[in-house]
This record gives structure tokens, sequence and C-alpha cells, in this order.
């Protein structure tokens, strides 16, 4: 199985902050490493697929990149909105799996 | 529009049986391989299984194989999770998603979810 490993586990920061993810891969996935939103009683949300293409509808302030074995979701300028768990998955194959999460607070 | 909608949920007693409904609108359901993925209450998130657009291919995790059968009807718009011997660590919510493989069930991602089912296992 492919394990999914993402860094920092939680995060603290400020409006306005530019902030970065990192997920990293037990084995090269090519660019098939996907980024999730979740907020809290809601149902994750696709953010980034492919590695660095933006899902429909999602701010350009979202950005990810990487490929083979390490990967990073980037937020240009944090909003109130974007305090949330952020997830990566593969689909490179199965068993599909996704990162632990990395939970985003305000600071 | 888009909408997945889960129903079947609720709780049962461990070793019992649960079926899962998924109803499917806003896109050609037959078109798209569909998944099941669960969270259990304070955890993150895990891919539970995935099938092919005819449901001729069907994948399950490690955790559920044996257990677990998805299925799916193309005519009803509808994706199935007949869920048997169930344990106490299948206690989750439970989320139906589409992918954008429009083939075997592998290789996509989750582009559209539901708002997820409550499975509880009382032990």
């Amino acid at each position: 199985d492919i394990q999914m490993t993402q860094s920092p586990s939680s995060l603290s920061a400020s409006v306005g902050d530019r902030v970065t993810i990192t997920c990293r891969a037990s084995q090269s996935i090519s660019s098939y490493l996907n980024w999730y939103q979740q907020k809290p009683g809601k149902a994750p949300k696709l953010l980034i697929y492919a590695a660095s293409s933006l899902q429909s509808g999602v701010p350009s302030r979202f950005s990810g990149s990487g490929s083979a074995t390490d990967f990073t979701l980037t937020i240009s300028s944090l909003q109130p909105e974007d305090f949330a768990t952020y997830y990566c998955q593969q689909s490179y194959n199965t068993p599909i799996t996704f990162g632990q999460g990395t939970r985003l607070e305000i600071k | 529009e888009v909408q997945l909608l889960e129903s079947g949920g609720g709780l049962v007693q461990r070793g019992g049986s649960l079926r899962l409904s998924c109803a499917a609108s806003g896109f050609i359901f037959s078109s798209y391989a569909m998944s099941w993925v669960r969270q259990a209450p304070g955890k993150g998130l895990e891919w539970v299984s995935s099938i092919s657009t005819t449901g001729g291919s069907t994948y399950y995790a490690d955790s559920v194989k044996g257990r677990f059968t998805i299925s799916r009807d193309n005519s009803k718009n509808t994706l199935y999770l007949q869920m048997n011997s169930l344990r106490a660590d299948d206690t989750a919510v439970y989320y139906c998603a589409k992918s954008s493989s429009r083939g075997s069930g592998t290789g996509g991602y989750f582009d559209y979810w539901g708002q997820g089912t409550l499975v509880t296992v009382s032990s």
C-alpha cells in the first residue's frame, strides 16, 4: 500500500498569511495526487487534482505542485473561510489512500 | 447540478448487516466510476470501495474485503454498499463519492461527495 504522510498535522495561521502543506508518498505516484478541504460536519470538497490542476469554482489563492513523491498545497493569502482540515489523496493505484490530514486553525 | 444522497445508515448490533444507498442525479451516472469513503468519529478519511462504470470491476480496502459488497444499478442511478458482519470499528460516516474516472474505477479523483450517512455499530 502507498502511505501518504502530511506535514504539519496542525498549523496556526492568521488571515492574510501564506500557508504551505506538504504531502509525501511512500513511492512514486507520478501526478496522481489530489487535495481536499473539509469543514466540521461537512463532506470533503475537491480543491486540486492531478497535483496542480485547480478544480472549477475553487479560488485561485489555492495552488498545488509536485510530482513523484513530494507535493505541496499552497494558500497564497488565507481567508477566514479557509480554516479547515486538508487531506491529500493518491489515486495512482488501489488501495486509494489519504494523508492523515492537516488542521488549519486561526492564530 | 450534481447531487448524491446517501441513505440507509443507522444503529446496528455487532455482527449485523446494513445496506447503504446513494441516489445520484445531475450527471450521467452510468458513465462514471463511483466510490464509498468513510470517516470514523474524529478521524481522517478512509477509502472503502470503488466500482467501475458497468459494475464489472470492484475494489475494496483490506479492512472490509469479504464483508462489504459494492454494487450499482445504472437504471436507477443508484450506488449501494452491502455491509455484513459489522464490527465496532466500522462505526463512521459513510460518504458516496463520484469519481472523475469514466472507466475502470481507479485513477480518478473524487469530484463530488454526498452529505454522508452515519453508521453506528454497537457492541
